[in-house]
């Protein structure tokens, strides 16, 4: 089957411009995830989706990122406008459903590089 | 803060050692999830044990749980170069998997 796919897979902008990163998950796959992860550290959680209900956004700075996932498969993460510390990878993963206690599925991610 | 902690931060050996990376981690869990990532790459499910579980094996991957010390451990037997990668752990005390700061494994051929 095919994997979770993410695009672009690089990006460098200058701060305070916008940028947009793509996810389609796993077919099948109810809940969507976006995580940052800056070098050196692990995964930290943006927002959760089930199907195209936001189920914990609570660490996604409101006041410049937002996503959405419209029909409750693709997914799209929005920085505008972008900092310095913004710079980092964006993961999106996904899992079959939130009920299921398994493992997540990711993609290759989205490097950004804000300068 | 995060969840769950790896320790060591980073791990040198050489190929054919055994490699044990360890997760602590805060609250109480269903399961504890181990993954890899290559430099450069997505994160990969290596393992899953679950909280009534103490002990797991899959190929050169043994995986250990003490719920009482709120820990784990991740042993590779017979290392390769291949195994060049970040370890994390990741736990599950809400509805998202929550990620360590991870191992940095470096296996010299």
């Amino acid at each position: 089957e095919a994997g979770v796919a993410q695009s672009p897979r690089y990006k460098i902008i200058e701060k305070r411009q916008s940028v947009a990163f793509w996810c389609n998950p796993i077919s099948g796959h109810a809940t969507l995830y976006w995580y940052q992860q800056i070098l050196g550290q692990g995964p930290k959680l943006l927002i959760q989706f089930q199907n195209n209900g936001v189920v914990d956004d609570s660490q996604l700075p409101k006041d410049r990122f937002s996503a959405e996932r419209l029909k409750g498969v693709d997914s799209t993460l929005k920085i505008q406008p972008a900092k310095l510390e913004d710079s980092a990878v964006y993961l999106c993963a996904s899992r079959w459903r939130e009920e299921y206690s398994g493992e997540l599925f990711f993609g290759e991610g989205s490097r950004l590089t804000v300068l | 803060s995060q969840q769950g902690e790896e320790d060591p931060q980073a791990l040198s050996i050489q190929e054919g050692e055994n490699a044990t990376m360890n997760c602590s981690y805060k609250t109480s869990i269903n399961n504890l999830q181990w993954y890899r990532q290559n430099s450069g790459r997505g994160l990969v499910h290596l393992i899953l044990i679950r909280s009534n579980e103490r002990e797991k094996h899959s190929g050169r991957l043994r995986v250990t749980l003490d719920t009482s010390k709120k820990s784990s451990s991740l042993l590779i037997t017979a290392s390769r170069a291949a195994d060049t990668a970040s370890y994390f752990c990741a736990t599950d005390p809400r509805r998202a998997l929550t990620f360590g700061s991870g191992t940095r494994l470096q296996v010299q051929p």
